[in-house]
């Protein structure tokens, strides 16, 4: 049981936006540690999709936001596209285990 | 070009150790922590831990100590994750990656994964 709590999956149809949550605790998001977003297509390593909670790395379209609030935090995709479709995960710091860690992950289908 | 080349995959033996390497090139290596990161089969991302690149100082996550341990090389910007007694639950892609801001912890730049195998 991950320490991030996040939907195993979620779905849309393209062009429409989707968003995936990321719920933590007093030790992690709500200690107000950065919350970041990842993106692993099928067979290949994870990609870092957001950082410091609504930053974009250069290169990931416009099209991908990341928020936070109180302990949680949230990932939305406008305008979804086919290459989208990939598994989510959030990542923080947790001060109760003195390390990083990571949500369960969310599989987003693209319909 | 900035990148993290990890060994090939590996099959062990219940019992046994296996090294994984994680060479780094494009940047100043001992100037980035490097993590690890476990992904079982059709399972989620697990922390393991880090080690500073800078002093060869090794952290890890509950449920990676005793049998794991990181190490460097920095002559040949090389971090190794060496796993012994080896169980069948080790199975798994095993990750490096570069924390990309030591104020954010943040993973910028990850290896391809290297896939370590336990079967008899």
């Amino acid at each position: 049981q991950s320490v991030l709590t996040q939907p195993p999956s979620v779905s849309g149809a393209p062009g429409q936006r989707v968003t995936i949550s990321c719920t933590g605790s007093s030790s992690n998001i709500g200690a107000g540690y950065d919350v970041h977003w990842y993106q692993q297509l099928p067979g290949t390593a994870p990609k870092l999709l957001i950082y410091g909670n609504s930053n974009r790395p250069s290169g990931v379209p416009d099209r991908f936001s990341g928020s936070k609030s109180g302990t949680s935090a949230s990932l939305a995709i406008s305008g979804l596209q086919a290459e989208d479709e990939a598994d989510y995960y959030c990542q923080s710091y947790d001060s109760s285990l003195s390390g990083s860690v990571f949500g369960g992950g969310t599989k987003l289908t693209v319909l | 070009q900035v990148q993290l080349v990890q060994s090939g995959s590996e099959l062990r033996k219940p019992g046994a150790s296996v090294k994984v390497s994680c060479r780094a090139s494009g940047y100043t290596f001992t100037s980035y922590p490097m993590n690890w990161v476990r992904q079982a089969p059709g399972q989620g991302l697990e922390w393991m831990g880090w080690i500073n690149t800078y002093t060869g100082n090794p952290t890890y996550a509950q449920g990676f100590t005793g049998r794991f341990v990181f190490s460097l090389d920095t002559s040949v910007s090389t971090a190794y994750l060496q796993i012994s007694s080896l169980k069948a639950e080790d199975t798994a892609v095993y990750y490096c990656t570069r924390v990309g801001s030591g104020s954010k912890w943040y993973f910028d730049l990850w290896g391809r994964g290297t896939l370590v195998t336990v079967s008899s």
